[in-house]
């Protein structure tokens, strides 16, 4: 299966401030590629899907890039709201697989 | 707006089976549009999908879980339901069920989750 690595595991980011997690593939995953925000005790949301197209409802702040192995989803200006734990997960290959997940806090 | 809701044990004891069912709500289980999976979160760890169904029983699943998970539907219901078989402490996770739009696994709607604690 493919093994989906983030980084950092955590990112102390100010509020207005930019955020850039990474998530890198074991193999090429092509464009398909999909971010999550969980929040405490919540279900996750779909942020992205296909790289960089944003799910119903999401803020433009919100942006994903990349193809093949790297990919990044980039926030910018954080509202305090945006702190919790993104995945990435892909579903390219093989059974549906995700990234352990990125951190997002308050500095 | 499609609603999940999981039910079933909290507890289940080593070697047994634990069952879970998905309930939903403002929509058809029978809509073309839409499969029906599960996906489970063991405290502290990353998401694993287990695996997904359509409405006419179509099913494929995680090969790591395969031989040990059963994903069912009941159409009359507007339920899927999920079967792990011989359980271990590793099978100690938050459940969710959720919806993809097409085969392809993007989860678009999820349920709020429920814990499952396999110990004696």
């Amino acid at each position: 299966e493919v093994v989906m690595t983030q980084s950092p595991a955590t990112l102390s980011v100010s509020p207005g401030d930019r955020a850039t997690l990474s998530c890198r593939a074991s193999q090429s995953v092509s464009s398909n590629l999909a971010w999550y925000q969980q929040k405490p005790g919540q279900a996750p949301r779909l942020l992205i899907y296909g790289t960089s197209t944003r799910a119903t409802g999401i803020p433009a702040r919100f942006s994903g890039s990349g193809s093949g192995t790297d990919f990044t989803l980039t926030i910018s200006s954080l509202q305090s709201e945006d702190f919790a734990v993104y995945y990435c997960q892909q579903y390219n290959n093989g059974p549906a697989t995700f990234g352990q997940g990125t951190r997002l806090e308050i500095k | 707006q499609l609603q999940l809701q999981e039910s079933g044990p909290g507890l289940v004891k080593p070697s047994e089976t634990l069952s879970l069912t998905c309930n939903v709500s403002g929509g058809s289980i029978s809509s073309t549009s839409y499969y029906w999976g599960w996906i489970r979160q063991p405290p502290g760890k990353a998401l694993e999908w287990i695996g997904s169904i359509y409405h006419s029983g179509n099913t494929y699943y995680n090969p790591s879980l395969k031989s040990r998970v059963t994903i069912s539907v009941d159409t009359s219901k507007n339920q899927f339901s999920l079967k792990v078989t011989s359980v271990t402490a590793a099978d100690t996770a938050v459940y969710y069920c959720a919806t993809q739009s097409g085969r392809v696994v993007i989860i678009y709607y999820w349920g709020q989750g429920t814990l499952v604690t396999v110990s004696s």
